[in-house]
């Protein structure tokens, strides 16, 4: 595997399901992020690790839960959704945190909330 | 705070048009600057970047200048194919060492045969 990938691709759940979305990089970097992407609005970023340790949460409701295990590995951990947060979820890494760096980003993962 | 705006789209082009997609951006301080794109069914791939102005990012026939005095970023191509229909985004970062990444909207582009 190289890049960054997500799993699973699709996932329908009911509101009162739990389950994760997994994202994973092959490149080395020390940063990770997990964006929303709606429909007719930008991009939206919601977490950011640096070296395993959070360093944004970027007034993301609590029904979304991320955990970083490692530097590699990116978990978004979902209970009780709502409907609205159907989305495509994007995870990216970067090397750092130096200014003008590139994310690359992962395939995504639709999310539909029933 | 830092904000990115694009054209909105969608646009429709026939091959071998010529493309402008425009960008403009608010920030402090001297941002790195960024086009990505995105293709049907894939996650953002970065297609060039500008890191200070009168820079020009270029890749795949796609240039893009850093213009500082009109806060401008727009995304250009001479000559359209069909294999670049995909939705493209504009996208900022604060020089200072931010990890934040503002993006527009993102405009949606489709070639026609």
């Amino acid at each position: 595997e190289t890049g960054v990938t997500q799993t699973p691709r699709h996932l329908v759940m009911g509101m009162t399901n739990k389950k994760s979305l997994k994202c994973e990089q092959h490149l080395g970097h020390n940063a990770m992020y997990w964006y929303k992407q709606s429909a007719k609005k930008p991009l939206e970023l919601m977490f950011v690790y640096n070296f395993k340790e959070q360093t944004e949460n970027n007034s993301v409701p609590s029904r979304f839960s991320p955990e970083c295990p490692n530097s590699s590995h990116l978990f978004l951990h979902l209970h009780t959704l709502q409907p609205e947060d159907s989305a495509l979820y994007l995870c990216a890494s970067s090397q750092d945190f130096a200014g003008g760096n590139e994310q690359f980003f992962g395939p995504g993962t639709r999310l539909t909330v029933l | 705070g830092n904000s990115v705006t694009q054209m909105e789209g969608p646009v429709t082009l026939s091959e071998e048009a010529f493309l402008t997609i425009n960008c403009t951006y608010t920030a402090t301080g001297y941002p790195s600057l960024f086009w990505y794109v995105q293709y049907p069914g894939e996650g953002l791939q970065l297609l060039l970047k500008a890191t200070k102005a009168d820079d020009k990012g270029s890749n795949k026939g796609f240039e893009a200048t850093y213009r500082k005095e009109t806060t401008s970023f727009h995304l250009e191509k001479g000559s359209v194919q069909v294999s670049d229909s995909a939705v493209y985004f504009c996208a900022l970062s604060d020089q200072g060492g931010s990890e934040k990444l503002v993006f527009g909207k993102g405009t949606k582009l489709t070639v026609n045969p």
